[in-house]
């Protein structure tokens, strides 16, 4: 139980093109997940915090007309990178918080997707 | 501002050693620490510790918390080539359920 997968796996992409990225809890409901960067030997860096049904709250620094994040329902959420450039290259991962899993509070991440801007 | 260090950053180890990875934290309203092991791809749940004394265990690898010191340790005793990986401490806040992530240990098991 408690997978999250994540799509695409790598992207790579011109600069100034968008690039959608979803994150799907696929056995337990998620009302909340949260979009990560992580960039080469450094630590996961919280992007944003989605939740369903509502607006994302961003993490100070993190620019929410570039990063635009949808939660539309309790299994998907999705991270568009508007307009990318070289700099936004990294793995971003998604995880999704599951709050049923024997009482105990869990985060579970995504496979993580490898993205590459030309 | 929540603090997450993570000690040693780096470790090389023979197959069959015994690890001890550090943990500390300063976070305004602590809730529980989590261990993660993350590989090529994302990090994957070790432990989740709330409690300070109660050492969690599963297989070879075992962890603890004390709240009053404010650290955590993970332990893998006879070390496999399998485990070499990064390990990535994360400490959980009261309010909301944001993850705050130390800068990891990368371990390495050589044969």
């Amino acid at each position: 139980g408690a997978v999250v997968s994540q799509h695409p796996s790598r992207v790579i992409c011109k600069s100034g093109t968008s690039v959608k990225i979803e994150c799907r809890s696929l056995d337990f409901q998620a009302t909340t997940m949260f979009w990560y960067r992580q960039f080469p030997k450094q630590s996961l860096m919280l992007m944003a915090t989605s939740n369903e049904g509502s607006k994302a709250t961003y993490e100070q620094g993190v620019e929410k007309d570039k990063f635009l994040i949808n939660h539309a329902s309790l299994t998907l959420s999705t991270l568009t990178v508007t307009s990318a450039h070289p700099e936004d290259s990294s793995f971003y991962i998604c995880s999704a918080r599951d709050v049923t899993s024997g009482g105990a509070d869990t985060q579970y991440f995504g496979p993580g997707t490898r993205l590459t801007v030309l | 501002e929540d603090k997450v260090v993570q000690s040693p950053l780096s470790l090389v180890v023979h197959e069959g050693d015994t690890v001890t990875l550090n943990c500390s934290y300063e976070v305004t309203n602590f809730r529980s620490l989590l261990w993660y092991k993350q590989e090529k791809k994302a990090p994957t749940f070790l432990f989740m510790l709330t409690s300070s004394g109660i050492e969690k265990k599963s297989g070879r690898l075992s962890s603890i918390l004390d709240k009053k010191e404010l650290f955590s340790i993970l332990n893998i005793t006879a070390t496999q080539t399998g485990d070499s990986a990064v390990y990535l401490c994360a400490v959980k806040e009261t309010s909301g359920s944001r993850l705050t992530f130390g800068e990891g240990t990368q371990l390495t098991v050589n044969p």
